[in-house]
């Protein structure tokens, strides 16, 4: 089946650059997203890639998609004790019983002062 | 705009007691609908998710079970709960195929 795997443990100091990585299993991924959630929170989205594209920025979020090798990352530059959360990669495709999207495990970024 | 709602936000129920977690969508039409849970540590899970009234899908087999009596209405129930059906749960839905999900602020249960 789809599965999507991500580390679950990133540790950054204040203003340097965080990298979370994501793989998946899925080749015909059409949609692949990152999301945050903050303690107690539901899910908010962060930003999004078509399958197509290779790279994809927003402000200090960087996206880049590497479809050969099924991997996902997302850069954060200048990160900040704001961005401490957990992060989460999916992938979207369309199921037997129609469209359905898969999560990973999430990535908890500490951020450091 | 759409909204999302879902409830109750919290609740303690005593193992083997019955669940009903309801989520309605509003400003869309036809909307694909989920249920996630997230357990404590762990990422999310797909529970179930439809395409329409009627249409559900199980990802995971459980005492859990799902319903869409309406359109923009789903809900999550059991019969029994379990003390492993603590967890947080999410409601969400999106439009077509391929779009952005969008959640609910979630529910948390504690089994006790």
């Amino acid at each position: 089946g789809e599965d999507v795997e991500q580390s679950l443990f990133l540790s950054v100091r204040e203003g340097d650059s965080s990298v979370i990585n994501c793989t998946y299993t899925d080749s015909s991924s059409t949609y692949l997203y990152w999301y945050k959630q903050e303690p107690g929170a539901g899910l908010q989205l962060l930003t999004y890639i078509f399958s197509n594209m290779d790279m994809k920025q927003d402000q200090r979020l960087t996206v880049l998609l590497n479809k050969k090798d099924k991997h996902l990352s997302l850069r954060i530059a200048d990160t900040q004790t704001g961005d401490s959360a957990i992060y989460f990669c999916a992938e979207s495709n369309v199921g037997t019983g129609g469209f359905k999207t898969i999560f990973g495990a999430g990535t908890r970024l500490f951020v450091k002062a | 705009s759409q909204t999302i709602h879902q409830w109750p936000a919290t609740l303690v129920q005593p193992v083997g007691s019955p669940l009903s977690l309801e989520c309605t969508v509003e400003g869309t039409s036809n909307p694909n609908l989920y249920w996630y849970r997230q357990a404590a540590g762990r990422g999310l899970q797909l529970l179930f998710y439809s395409v329409g009234i009627g249409q559900i899908s199980s990802e995971v087999p459980q005492n859990l079970s799902a319903s869409r009596p309406q359109d923009r209405q789903f809900i999550l129930s059991s019969k029994k709960l379990l003390l492993s059906d603590s967890g947080f749960y999410l409601c969400a839905w999106s439009v077509g195929q391929g779009n952005t999900i969008y959640f609910g602020e979630g529910s948390w249960l504690t089994v006790v």
